[in-house]
């Protein structure tokens, strides 16, 4: 079945450190690759996504590139604010035994500090 | 704000009660997924409704039932509760039968099984 790997957290950054977080993911067929991001105390939100092989997905400084060759799908920023500070969960849309749904990474948690 | 609603926001309640956990999705969003966040086991799909119908099941016990409305909210129940039971439970909802696109995420229930 589906199912996806990321970097097991805390990470923990100084404000304008670069920032990459590692997702690996094994599917079949061609799936989609998403980033979502939780906030403390809210629910999950589209941070990026890309749908097919060698598309970049990009938003609010965060890049990540879809890599059919090495299955992963790893989230980079350039320089990080503590603003940044959240969950970060890597997941896939494909199809699986459940049908058409995401399917999430174990989470990566970032601090970022001052 | 995603435009999904849940309610109730915290809910404790003791083993072996029942409760009911409700999901308005975005206006006219017609697909309805109940996913359950612990700990332990990550994120995981319980189960989703399209159109007042189930689509997908996950890994949803048979103590859990879900149901969608003609107004298209969803109830999700959970009976027999165990102190296992314990987690955040989001709703999201998305336009289409699949989650290949965006989904919206409300806040999540937090139930507390004491």
């Amino acid at each position: 079945g589906n199912s996806v790997t990321q970097m097991e957290g805390p990470v923990t950054l100084s404000e304008e450190a670069f920032l990459t977080i590692n997702c690996t993911y094994t599917a079949t067929g061609y799936p989609s690759l998403f980033w979502y991001v939780q906030y403390p105390g809210e629910g999950l939100q589209l941070l990026l996504k890309a749908t097919k092989a060698d598309d970049k997905g990009s938003n609010k400084g965060f890049e990540a590139t879809y890599r059919k060759e090495t299955t992963s799908f790893h989230l980079e920023k350039g320089s990080v604010q503590v603003s940044d500070s959240a969950v970060y969960f890597c997941a896939l849309s494909g199809i699986n035994n459940a049908g058409n749904m995401l399917t999430f990474g174990g989470g990566t948690r970032l601090m970022v500090k001052p | 704000d995603s435009g999904v609603t849940q309610t109730p926001k915290h809910l404790i309640t003791a083993t072996g009660q029942r409760v009911t956990l409700r999901c308005s999705p975005r206006s006219g969003d017609l697909s309805v997924y109940w996913y359950q966040q612990s700990l332990d086991q990550g994120l995981q799909f319980l189960i989703q409704y399209y159109n007042g119908e189930e689509r997908a099941k996950g890994n949803i016990l048979e103590r859990f039932s879900a149901q969608q409305f003609p107004d298209l909210h969803s109830e999700l129940n959970l009976s027999s509760l165990e102190l296992g039971d314990s987690a955040l439970y989001f709703c999201a909802s998305s336009v289409k039968g699949s989650m290949n696109t965006e989904a919206f995420f409300g806040q999540g229930t937090r139930l507390t099984v004491v």
